[in-house]
């Protein structure tokens, strides 16, 4: 599975979109982006993943690069409970090939008032 | 909601014991992957399966660990026997296609 990067931390105001960066320039061409996050004390939670055309759910948007090799995960409307360790995952899905689910160190987002 | 259930939520016991975490995949869910968290090395693939059949335990220490799915509604994570350096949070998750569902974790502390 291609390794990705992800700033360690980041803010955001509540109320305001949170745009998380990651890198993963190593992405082979059957390999999907997903993103999870785990709020304190929980298992993580799925919350969108895409394979290169931009992806939107209930709970977030998906936007990966033409060239695919980084994307970001935007929270439109941040609220303090979106404050969460936000992981950055490559992987193969689907088939005979699903892949192993690799987590790395993540960002973490706080949320202030 | 369908849900990933595992038991024990919490286990403490005696160095040396032997531990078995139980976990309950969503129904139709056919792979299973086991992780392990501590506050130094994060979440950590132990093992996962598909179909009930081991894909990848390369994660999981051989010697003290062992990973199985008896039937596609159980699958266990033991250690035997445990070790301080056990103690941390048990996750699994089960899939099928896409996503993956986690649950709620067993918190294990070894004295």
């Amino acid at each position: 599975d291609a390794k990705t990067t992800q700033p360690p931390s980041m803010d955001c105001a509540e109320g305001r979109a949170a745009n998380l960066p990651c890198n993963h320039s190593t992405i082979s061409g059957n390999e999907y982006v997903y993103w999870y996050r785990q709020i304190h004390s929980q298992g993580p939670q799925y919350i969108i993943h895409g394979l290169k055309n931009n992806e939107t759910n209930e709970m977030a948007s998906l936007i990966i690069t033409e060239d695919r090799k980084s994307s970001t995960l935007i929270l439109p409307h941040a609220t303090l409970r979106d404050t969460a360790v936000y992981y950055c995952i490559v992987r193969v899905a689907g088939g005979t090939s699903y892949g192993k689910l690799t987590f790395g160190q993540g960002t973490i987002l706080t949320v202030h008032p | 909601d369908a849900r990933v259930t595992q038991t024990p939520r919490h286990k403490v016991t005696e160095m040396g014991q032997e531990v078995t975490m139980r976990c309950q995949p969503i129904l139709g869910h056919n792979t299973v992957f086991w992780y392990r968290q501590t506050m130094m090395q994060g979440l950590e693939l132990l093992a996962y399966f598909r179909n009930r059949a081991p894909l990848d335990d390369s994660g999981m220490p051989k010697d003290r660990f062992s990973a199985e799915m008896p039937d596609a509604t159980l699958a266990t994570l033991k250690i035997q026997p445990s070790e301080p350096r056990d103690s941390a949070v048990y996750f699994c998750a089960s899939g099928r296609l896409s996503e993956a569902f986690f649950g709620q974790g067993t918190r294990l502390t070894v004295v």
